[in-house]
């Protein structure tokens, strides 16, 4: 079946730092894939997304591209600041539900 | 329009005893989605609504479970003699059929502690 498959955390940077979180990705037909962000206490927002081949997402500097050949769709920021502190989710999806991978904390000292 | 909306934000209950959360989409969706997060892991999926019909039902919805959607509005999400187990955030989503996982907007979640 369908599956996700992230790095497990936590990941600890220095502020301005940059940022690469690994997801790869088990899926029959051609999904769309999305980073999703949970703040502490808080539901989930979505990040970015991509739904096709060589697709790049972005959105607040975060940056992902959706790799077939090596199904993975990485997370990356070139400086990360505090405030990025938070849980990080890749998904996958069909036609209507979310796969989800288990998340990986990504914490920014200051 | 003030999103999707999830009552109460939190839920402490003892065990045995029944709870029932309610989901509120945005207005216009005609889809309704239920999923659980347990700690550490990511959110999987419970169930799905078009309009007033459940489609979908994961193998995670035990007997305890039962989620309804009368009128195609709101949606309620109960459980039965709750477990230890059944602590979790419970997350709803709403879209549009046609749009897919792509048009989800997620609620905040009921986050419910079985002691």
């Amino acid at each position: 079946g369908n599956s996700v498959t992230q790095m497990e955390g936590p990941v600890t940077l220095s502020e301005e730092a940059f940022l690469t979180i690994n997801c790869t990705y088990t899926a029959t037909g051609y999904p769309s894939l999305f980073w999703y962000v949970q703040y502490p206490g808080e539901g989930l927002q979505l990040l970015l997304k991509a739904t096709k081949a060589d697709d790049k997402g972005s959105n607040k500097g975060f940056e992902a591209t959706y790799r077939k050949e090596t199904t993975s769709f990485h997370l990356e920021k070139g400086s990360v600041q505090v405030s990025d502190s938070a849980v990080y989710f890749c998904a996958l999806a069909g036609t209507y539900k979310y796969i989800f991978g288990t998340g990986t904390r990504l914490k920014v000292l200051a | 329009d003030t999103g999707v909306s999830q009552n109460p934000r939190h839920k402490i209950t003892k065990r045995g005893q029944n709870v029932t959360f309610r989901c509120d989409p945005i207005s216009e969706h005609n889809r309704l989605y239920w999923y659980r997060q347990t700690l550490g892991q990511g959110p999987e999926f419970l169930t799905y609504f078009q309009n007033e019909a459940q489609l979908e039902k994961s193998r995670l919805l035990s007997d305890r479970f039962s989620a309804e959607r009368p009128k195609g509005s709101f949606s309620t999400l109960e459980i039965q003699r709750t477990e230890q187990g059944d602590s979790a955030m419970y997350l709803c989503a709403s879209s549009l059929a046609g749009q897919g996982a792509i048009g989800y907007t997620f609620g905040s979640g009921t986050r419910l502690t079985v002691v």
